[in-house]
Parts: structure tokens; C-alpha cells; sequence
């Protein structure tokens, strides 16, 4: 297994551009998510989906969109780059629900290994 | 105020000492308490779990939970210069699972 892969891992964009981030996980897991991780301020989680056709905002949504067609792919959407939008960006993937009740170890989250972005 | 409270470090040990990472939180209704692992530019990963209070021993590595204080620990012994990482402390109930900002560790050969 592969987990989850991040593609690219580094890209630098111009203000106003836009570009998707992929993210692919290969563990069948149900539930996927979106995170920016900034220095000093911690994960905050942008976009997850409970399943395919699924998504729901996060604490951060706003200037990215996400689709989930598939159970393994979960793009994010940045549209319009600001210098704001620099970050680290995680996918993740559970095969249960993060932050309801926790039963076992398959609530647990899978990161990606990251995609930097810079906007100039 | 943020609800899971982390001090960023850095930390500086030497190989073998006892390494103590704290965390402290906000919301009562969180009951599961989880200590992820980040090396540089990687993802993070999932080092250890606990539900409510209580110890959790794994190997060299025990979490602790004191929910009376709010208060999150993660200790590892015998400190590796391969633990030196970012330790995320993370909480999670009613749906919602947050993260702390992260402690560096530094241990030295």
C-alpha cells in the first residue's frame, strides 16, 4: 500500500492563478480531509468528505473548493492564489469518522506526505 | 483562546534523557487524546492514542491524560537522537478534532 499520496510536492504560483493539489489514498478509507498546516499555528482543516459525492466545509474553506468523485481521489482547488494561501497543505484519510465517537485505531488519520506552496 | 494549547519549543535534550511534551485544552467535551509524530517535511503519523483519563504505555513512549487538570503529556525515555521530531498533541469528541501547534524535540548524540 501506498497510503496517501500528494501530488506535487513543491509549487510556487502566482497571485490570482489557480491549481488543484491531488491526493489519492489506496486504503479504501471512507472519509478524507484537507489541511493547511502554518508555522506556529497548527493542522486547520480546510475541506473532508464522508464519502464519495460527500463534502463538507472545514474551519478554513474559503478560497478553496474540493470533489470527491471517487473513494480513492479527493482534489483541492485553490482558485484565485493569494499570498495568504502559502502553506503546507496535508491530505488525510480515516476509515472512520475523526472527532465522533473513537472505537479503535481505524479512526485514526493518515497523512500525505504534503504539498508547499508559495504565492508570490 | 485555542482550544489545545502546545509550547513550540524548541526542546533540547541529550541522547538518553527523559523527554516530558505537554499539551493543555479547553474543551471538556473532548475525550480522546491522541500524540501524532512529524519529522521534516513529512506528514504526520499517529504515535500513540488514549481515551479520557489515564496512562498509556507503549514501548519507550507513555501518554498520560489528567482530565481533572486539562492537561495532555506525552513522555518518551531513553530519548533517541531518531525521536527528534514536531509532537502534534491532538483532542477529539462531538465531531471535532483539533491539533496543537506542535513541540520541536531536539535530541542530541
Amino acid at each position: 500500500n501506498a497510503g496517501v499520496t500528494q501530488t506535487p510536492k513543491f509549487r510556487i504560483l502566482k497571485i490570482g492563478q489557480s491549481m488543484t493539489l491531488q491526493c489519492t489514498q489506496d486504503m479504501n478509507h471512507n472519509y478524507m480531509y484537507w489541511y493547511r498546516q502554518d508555522p506556529g499555528m497548527g493542522l486547520k482543516l480546510i475541506y473532508y468528505s464522508v464519502g464519495a459525492g460527500i463534502t463538507d466545509k472545514g474551519e478554513v474553506p474559503n478560497g478553496y473548493n474540493v470533489s470527491r468523485s471517487t473513494t480513492e481521489d479527493f482534489p483541492l482547488r485553490l482558485e484565485l492564489a493569494a499570498p495568504s494561501q502559502t502553506s503546507v497543505y496535508f491530505c488525510a484519510s480515516s476509515a472512520r469518522a475523526s472527532g465522533g465517537t473513537w472505537v479503535s485505531s481505524t479512526d485514526t488519520q493518515y497523512f500525505g506526505p504534503g504539498t508547499r506552496l508559495t504565492v508570490l | 483562546q485555542k482550544e489545545v494549547e502546545q509550547d513550540p519549543g524548541p526542546l533540547s535534550v541529550p541522547e538518553g534523557a527523559i523527554v516530558s511534551l505537554n499539551c493543555t485544552y479547553s474543551n471538556s467535551a473532548f475525550q480522546y487524546f491522541m500524540w501524532y509524530r512529524q519529522y521534516s517535511r513529512k506528514g504526520p503519523e499517529l504515535l500513540m492514542y488514549t481515551y479520557s483519563s489515564g496512562n498509556k504505555e507503549d514501548g519507550r513512549f507513555t501518554a498520560q491524560v489528567d482530565k481533572s487538570s486539562k492537561y495532555i503529556s506525552l513522555f518518551i525515555r531513553d530519548s533517541q537522537p531518531s525521536d527528534s521530531a514536531t509532537y502534534l498533541c491532538a483532542a477529539a469528541g462531538f465531531q471535532k478534532l483539533v491539533f496543537g501547534t506542535g513541540t520541536r524535540l531536539l535530541v542530541s548524540p
